[in-house]
């Protein structure tokens, strides 16, 4: 079935670490995006990629990290750099043909500092 | 992009019909509406989204008024699993570049 897979589901980080969470898609969506959820809260966008090898900050991008080197995956790092990394983590794709489809979701990632 | 206003909460009967206002006043003519629900614990999930007509799939219809003020999602047959946050989005059609941008959105509850 085609979608977006986010892995790990949930995901523990000691102080001083960086943590990679994985998304891939196999919609051949163009636009990948990475969103941060805290508790009762709205969804903050952190990075966008449009297209391979190129992506751009969002509203939160402090102390996180992304690569586009494939259509089909767009990893995020939270660094250490993050202080407060403790967050549902959402990923999203969209096709790059017309202006209004919409972005589809993964399942998210939970991290959690330890 | 345009704000949106949604009630806090709303309970509805199951076998019933849902029907969630959004009120989005200061929409622009190039702003779509999207919804989107989001079950605890999981992606949000994307419903349907409409600009000026209405529009209807396999999950729900999107109910636009003329002057684009406002709009209605409508579950025509509510169920326990569609017991949800829904929310209601406005983006210019603008292409990828342009995020989404949730708010605290309605708390749907479906009861038996």
């Amino acid at each position: 079935d085609g979608g977006i897979t986010q892995s790990p589901k949930y995901l523990f980080r000691k102080e001083g670490q960086n943590v990679t969470l994985s998304c891939e898609q196999n919609l051949n969506h163009d636009a990948m995006y990475w969103y941060r959820q805290d508790p009762g809260q709205g969804l903050r966008l952190i990075y966008y990629s449009q297209i391979v090898n190129d992506f751009q900050k969002g509203d939160i991008a402090e102390g996180y990290s992304v690569s586009r080197e494939k259509k089909e995956s767009f990893p995020l790092t939270v660094t250490s750099a993050q202080k407060n990394p403790t967050a549902f983590y959402l990923c999203a794709s969209r096709t790059g043909t017309g202006g209004y489809q919409p972005q589809h979701f993964g399942d998210g990632t939970r991290l959690s500092i330890l | 992009d345009a704000k949106t206003t949604q009630p806090t909460s709303m309970d509805c009967a199951e076998g019933r019909a849902a029907n969630l206002p959004c009120n989005h006043s200061t929409i622009s003519g190039n702003e779509y509406v999207y919804w989107y629900r989001q079950i605890h614990s999981q992606g949000p999930q994307y419903i349907i989204h409409g600009l000026k007509n209405n529009e209807t799939n396999e999950m729900a219809s999107l109910i636009i008024t003329e002057d684009r003020k406002s709009s209605t999602l409508i579950l025509p047959h509510a169920t326990l699993r569609d017991t949800a946050v829904y929310y209601c989005i406005v983006r210019p059609n603008t292409g990828t570049a342009s995020k989404l941008t949730f708010g605290t959105g309605t708390r749907l509850q479906v009861t038996l």
